[in-house]
């Protein structure tokens, strides 16, 4: 079965504090994605990563960076968190065209 | 512009009764289409998937789904449902920018 891991379930910060949010699959697949999903606004695509070290932009990137320098790992970063940023995310690895996702981590910035 | 929707927020059944969630598409392209259902706390899992072929297709627990081109349309059914089906339900569909889009959602609440 694809494994993908999410480095926290559950994370509180501080506003303005750097947050990082690791992801990891076990199926070598080369597409990787960072999604938020908040209540109404179902998911949201953050960053999208198709290799090692490419990365593009989805639909909400500002306040956001990603970084992928391995394969199997994708993370996201939170340059300076801020309040509305608290959210779910939700990671995800590819191998075609459907995903598989991480259990997600519930981020609250205080 | 390439969309998916789903046409109810919220569907309230009585346990072992039927149920359609209804997913409407938008594009005019080759489409592939796809049900994720998300357990209270937990990530996204795929529940099935319409890639070519069949216009029924199956998925885990009990769950199908029809690929109707005429309507645009890639409806979820069950035939009976159990109170563990209670969640939320995503239509999704692959657009050719290689970005897969997610209707808003439908959650599911069964009734015992």
């Amino acid at each position: 079965d694809v494994k993908v891991t999410q480095s926290s379930r559950y994370l509180v910060k501080r506003t303005g504090e750097k947050v990082f949010l690791e992801c990891v699959q076990d199926m070598d697949h080369e597409n990787m994605f960072w999604y938020r999903q908040d209540p109404g606004l179902g998911l949201r695509l953050i960053y999208f990563s198709y290799d090692v070290k490419m990365k593009e932009k989805g639909d909400i990137p500002e306040g956001y960076s990603v970084s992928r320098e391995k394969k199997e790992r994708f993370s996201l970063i939170l340059e300076s968190a801020s309040t509305n940023q608290t959210s779910m995310y939700l990671c995800a690895s590819s191998p075609d065209t459907w995903l598989y996702f991480g259990p997600g981590t519930r981020l609250t910035v205080l | 512009a390439q969309s998916v929707t789903q046409l109810d927020s919220q569907v309230p059944v009585f346990e072992e009764a039927p149920v359609e969630l209804r997913c409407n598409y938008s594009s005019s392209v080759s489409v592939y289409l796809f049900w994720y259902v998300q357990y209270p706390n937990q990530g996204l899992q795929l529940l099935l998937k319409y890639l070519s072929g069949s216009t029924l297709v199956k998925g885990i627990n009990g769950f199908e789904a029809e690929f109707n081109k005429s309507q645009t349309s890639f409806h979820l059914r069950k035939p009976s449902v159990h109170i563990s089906d209670t969640a939320e339900y995503f239509c999704a569909y692959y657009s050719s920018a290689s970005k897969i889009i997610f209707g808003s959602g439908t959650r599911l609440s069964i009734r015992p």
